[in-house]
């Protein structure tokens, strides 16, 4: 298995352009996590879904953010408009429920400018 | 609710000594325990969980950790330190196997050659 897939791997936008980060999760794997990392605030859990369902948003810090699981193999994190602030290191993770251990992409780099 | 304390964020040690990492937690229920580590640039790799059963709990690369109730403890140790063992180390605490995972704020290992 290929493991967790995001895109890109690192992203370098302009304060108040439209950013989109997107994620494979494991195949059979039925619930999905954003997280941010950052110096600040460590790992925190923004959004996780369960079967294609957002189950826990409340970590999404505003309006800004918003994600999507179209289907069982593909998710995506926007932020419109973006901030500097909003500069971290956003990783996705997958687990084959949501009990299980979670396996984490490589991340997506983001600077915004 | 969870929380996880990572005593040091930066520990050195010489190659070959042994590797102690420090990870108290608080939870009301049960807990759920993890060690993840991260290399450069890379996502977290689960090293070993503690779910329930035995409290000596073996993980990959020689890793092992041991979970005491009574001292709220979940440290993680390695006989003997090899220089690819320089990466960041987590610790996370979930309420018995539930989704939502508490990160420790990470201690960085370096391996003095």
């Amino acid at each position: 298995d290929a493991g967790v897939i995001q895109s890109p791997r690192h992203e370098v936008t302009e304060m108040g352009q439209e950013v989109t980060l997107r994620c494979k999760p494991i195949s059979g794997h039925n619930s999905l996590f954003w997280y941010r990392q950052t110096m600040m605030r460590g790992l925190e859990l923004l959004i996780y879904f369960n079967n294609n369902v957002p189950i826990d948003d409340s970590g999404m810090p505003e309006d800004r953010f918003s994600a999507k699981m179209p289907n069982a193999s593909f998710s995506t994190l926007k932020i419109q408009p973006s901030e500097p602030r909003d500069s971290a290191v956003y990783f996705c993770a997958s687990s084959q429920d949501s009990h299980n251990e979670q396996f984490f992409g490589p991340g997506t780099r983001l600077t915004v400018l | 609710a969870q929380s996880v304390t990572q005593l040091g964020s930066h520990v050195s040690v010489s190659e070959g000594a042994l590797v102690l990492l420090r990870c108290n937690y608080s939870s009301s229920v049960p807990p759920y325990l993890f060690w993840y580590v991260q290399y450069p640039n890379q996502g977290l790799q689960l090293l070993l969980k503690y779910t329930t059963g035995a409290t000596l709990v073996k993980g990959i690369n020689g890793f092992e950790a041991e979970f005491k109730k009574s001292e709220t403890s979940f440290h993680l140790t390695k006989p003997s330190a090899h220089m690819s063992d320089a990466a960041e180390y987590f610790c996370a605490v979930s309420a018995s196997g539930t989704y939502k995972y508490i990160f420790g704020t990470g201690t960085r290992l370096k391996v003095l050659a």
